[in-house]
C-alpha cells in the first residue's frame, strides 16, 4: 500500500506570496494532521482534520488555513508568507483521532521563503 | 497541557556501543508516549509507543524504551548501535482525548562514531 504522499517536494516563494501544500493520506485513514518543522526543532502541530471537519488547531496565525476533501486528502494554505514560514511541512494520517491512533508521516514539503 | 523535554541535543556514541536517549514529560492526565526517528531529508517514522500495560516497550530496529511514571521519563535505549542509526530522534506525548494533539520534543541527534 502507498504511504502518505505530499506535493510538492520543494517550493521556493517570496515574502507576501501565497502557498498551497497538498497531502494524500493512506487508504482507509480519515484523519490528516499538519505539522511545521523549523530547522533544528521538533514538529509543531498546526491542524488536525477528521471526516472533513477541523478537530484541532495549534498556535498559528490566521494566515494558516486548511481543508479536507471528501476523499480525505487535504490542503494547507499559507497567505502573506513571511521569512519565518520557511520550514519542512509534514502531513500525517491516521485512522482516527486521539493519541492512541498511530500517525503515519509523509516525506514533507520543504518551503523556502526569500 | 503536556510538554516534553529531551535532555540532550546531540549524543555521540561509538559503533556497537549501547546508547540511551533521554526524555522527560509533564502532564496532569494519563499520557501516551512515542519515539519517532527522522533520517536525513525524510519524514518521521514511529519507533515505538507506550499506550498502557507493560512499562517496557520494544520497537523496531532493536530499540526499546521504559515508561517510568514516578520519574515522568520515557528513555530510549539500544544495546548496540550501527552506522545506519544515525538520525534525529524525537520523543512525543499525547493525551487520551480525541482532540489531544501530539507534542514533540526538540529532538536528539545521534552521531555514530566509527
Amino acid at each position: 500500500d502507498a504511504g502518505v504522499t505530499q506535493s510538492p517536494t520543494h517550493l521556493i516563494k517570496t515574502r507576501g506570496q501565497h502557498v498551497t501544500l497538498r497531502c494524500s493520506p493512506i487508504s482507509g485513514h480519515k484523519s490528516v494532521s499538519w505539522y511545521q518543522q523549523v530547522l533544528g526543532q521538533g514538529p509543531q502541530f498546526i491542524f488536525q482534520y477528521y471526516e472533513k471537519e477541523e478537530r484541532g488547531r495549534g498556535n498559528f496565525p490566521d494566515r494558516f488555513s486548511a481543508r479536507q476533501f471528501p476523499n480525505y486528502s487535504s490542503e494547507l494554505n499559507v497567505n502573506a508568507l513571511l521569512l519565518g514560514d520557511s520550514a519542512l511541512y509534514l502531513c500525517a494520517s491516521s485512522r482516527g483521532t486521539g493519541g492512541n491512533n498511530e500517525q503515519f508521516f509523509g516525506p514533507g514539503t520543504r518551503l523556502t521563503v526569500l | 497541557a503536556q510538554s516534553v523535554t529531551q535532555l540532550d541535543s546531540q549524543v555521540p556514541v561509538f559503533e556497537e556501543a549501547p546508547v540511551e536517549l533521554r526524555c522527560n514529560y509533564s502532564s496532569s492526565v494519563s499520557v501516551y508516549l512515542f519515539w519517532y526517528v527522522q533520517y536525513p531529508n525524510q519524514g518521521l517514522q514511529l519507533l515505538l509507543k507506550y499506550l498502557s500495560g507493560s512499562t517496557l516497550v520494544k520497537g523496531i530496529n532493536g530499540f526499546e524504551a521504559e515508561f517510568n511514571k514516578s520519574q515522568t521519563s520515557f528513555h530510549l535505549r539500544k544495546p548496540s548501535v550501527h552506522i545506519s542509526d544515525t538520525a534525529e530522534y524525537f520523543c512525543a506525548v499525547s493525551g487520551p482525548r480525541g482532540d489531544d494533539k501530539i507534542i514533540f520534543g526538540k529532538g536528539t541527534r545521534l552521531h555514530i562514531l566509527p
